[in-house]
């Protein structure tokens, strides 16, 4: 079964420093999407993307966050300098709306991204 | 801004209950989507639901969608230890982009 990919598992990074977080998507998906969770809490909307833009973006995604694709299969998540609430699992989500039968979001594994 | 609220945020049951969760949008939605996620791992789709009062069903599974598309139910009947993980329903808005709101979660613990 397909899978959208994400490098690397776990990131921790110091504070102020720029961190890059990794995505390959459903190589036949046209939507992808990040999402952030702070331990123990619900999943929140970063933002998404399509035909090489930024479609919607949250309250959350500010200046310091910029999404990339750079190739045909990596998207990519860049967080310019971190804070310490910066810290969480990084999802990454593609998804394919060439039906409306029933589709949804594949997530993938997460980077778990820790800031000291 | 959109909310969307489940409830109960924790549920213990033991194995063989049965076991609802309820979702609740402060707006009206175009349809609503089921995830699970394990502990430690991330959410996996489970079912989309788009017309009003629609019901489906996976094995011991059950969606609901209300009539007003605002709220929203899973019912798993008969638990078993495999269901163990948090449950978030996750709604969206035609007019609010490309974007599904995640409610805020139930966590299941099946006592065996």
């Amino acid at each position: 079964e397909p899978e959208v990919t994400q490098t690397p598992s776990h990131q921790v990074t110091q504070m102020g420093q720029e961190v890059i977080l990794r995505c390959v998507p459903i190589s036949n998906h046209l939507y992808f999407y990040w999402y952030r969770q702070i331990l123990g809490q619900k999943v929140e909307f970063l933002v998404s993307f399509y035909n090489n833009e930024i479609s919607e973006k949250s309250e959350i995604f500010d200046d310091q966050f910029s999404v990339e694709r750079p190739d045909g299969s990596n998207f990519t998540l860049k967080i310019r300098s971190t804070k310490l609430e910066d810290s969480a699992m990084y999802f990454c989500a593609s998804s394919d709306k060439s039906t409306d039968a029933n589709y949804g979001y594949t997530f993938g594994s997460g980077t778990r991204l820790t800031v000291v | 801004g959109q909310q969307v609220m489940q409830i109960p945020q924790y549920q213990h049951v033991q194995e063989g209950e049965d076991f609802t969760t309820y979702c609740n949008s402060s707006t009206t939605l175009s349809n609503i989507q089921w995830y699970k996620q394990r502990p430690g791992g991330h959410p996996v789709f489970l079912i989309q639901l788009v017309k009003s009062g629609e019901v489906k069903k996976q094995k011991r599974l059950t969606f609901q969608f209300g009539e007003a598309k605002k709220n929203s139910s899973l019912h798993i009947t008969a638990t078993q230890t495999t269901d163990v993980g948090t449950y978030f329903c996750a709604g969206y808005l035609a007019n609010t982009g490309n974007q599904f709101y995640f409610g805020t979660g139930t966590s299941l613990t099946v006592i065996p």
